[in-house]
């Protein structure tokens, strides 16, 4: 059974830093990737798709990539801003199947 | 397209009522997904369709909770009889190689 960890659960940062987000996976067997953004009370709003043979994928001061081989993703966020403030999530897909999702990631950007 | 819809956005029931919601996927998109969400326990899968064929369900949580999507454009998950342990936040997502998400149903069961 996939399962999706995330690291740290939670992270305060100051404004304009730079920050890394960690996303682990037991099975390599994946199709695809997905980074998600959820603000409080509010759904989840897709960042950044990566394909099981992409190796990067970049949105803005976003940029996600992948190692399937190792189990492991990382976004990591450029110049980092109040805005960017709420939960991020992972999430992986094996073939035709579900999403399976980590516990996420609580940002706090500070001014 | 105007995205994945659900509906109602929020809901607030008596225990042992009978519960619908609802869902409008994005048009073109082959799968469907409901999904539940509280603080203890992240976001869980109930039950994964496609092309309208239920795949996968065995998340839905027991008898109460059945799941249907008679076409293509529609989805309802229903809880009969509903109880206070189901107070969550229930998103219905869609996909064809992208997940989209609606904005969640806040269900309140008193």
């Amino acid at each position: 059974k996939q399962e999706v960890t995330q690291i740290p659960a939670a992270l305060s940062v100051p404004e304009g830093e730079n920050l890394v987000l960690n996303c682990s996976f037991t099975d390599s067997a994946i199709y695809n990737l997905q980074w998600f953004r959820q603000d409080p009370g509010k759904g989840l709003t897709s960042l950044l798709l990566i394909q099981s043979s992409q190796r990067e994928q970049t949105s803005g001061r976003l940029n996600a990539s992948l190692d399937k081989s190792s189990g492991r993703s990382t976004l990591y966020i450029a110049a980092s801003q109040p805005g960017d403030s709420a939960t991020y999530l992972c999430a992986v897909q094996a073939g035709y199947s579900t999403l399976t999702f980590g516990k996420g990631t609580m940002l706090l950007v500070s001014p | 397209d105007a995205g994945v819809i659900q509906s109602p956005r929020h809901e607030v029931t008596e225990m042992g009522q009978e519960v619908t919601l609802r869902c409008k996927p994005i048009s073109g998109h082959n799968s469907l997904f409901w999904y539940r969400q509280t603080m203890m326990r992240g976001l869980e899968l109930l039950i994964y369709f496609n092309n309208n064929v239920p795949i996968d369900d065995s998340g839905m949580p027991e008898d109460r909770f059945s799941a249907k999507m008679p076409n293509a454009s529609f989805s309802t998950l229903k809880i009969q009889p509903s109880e206070p342990r189901d107070s969550a936040v229930y998103f219905c997502a869609s996909r064809h190689t992208e997940a989209f998400f609606g904005q969640g149903t806040r269900l309140t069961v008193v």
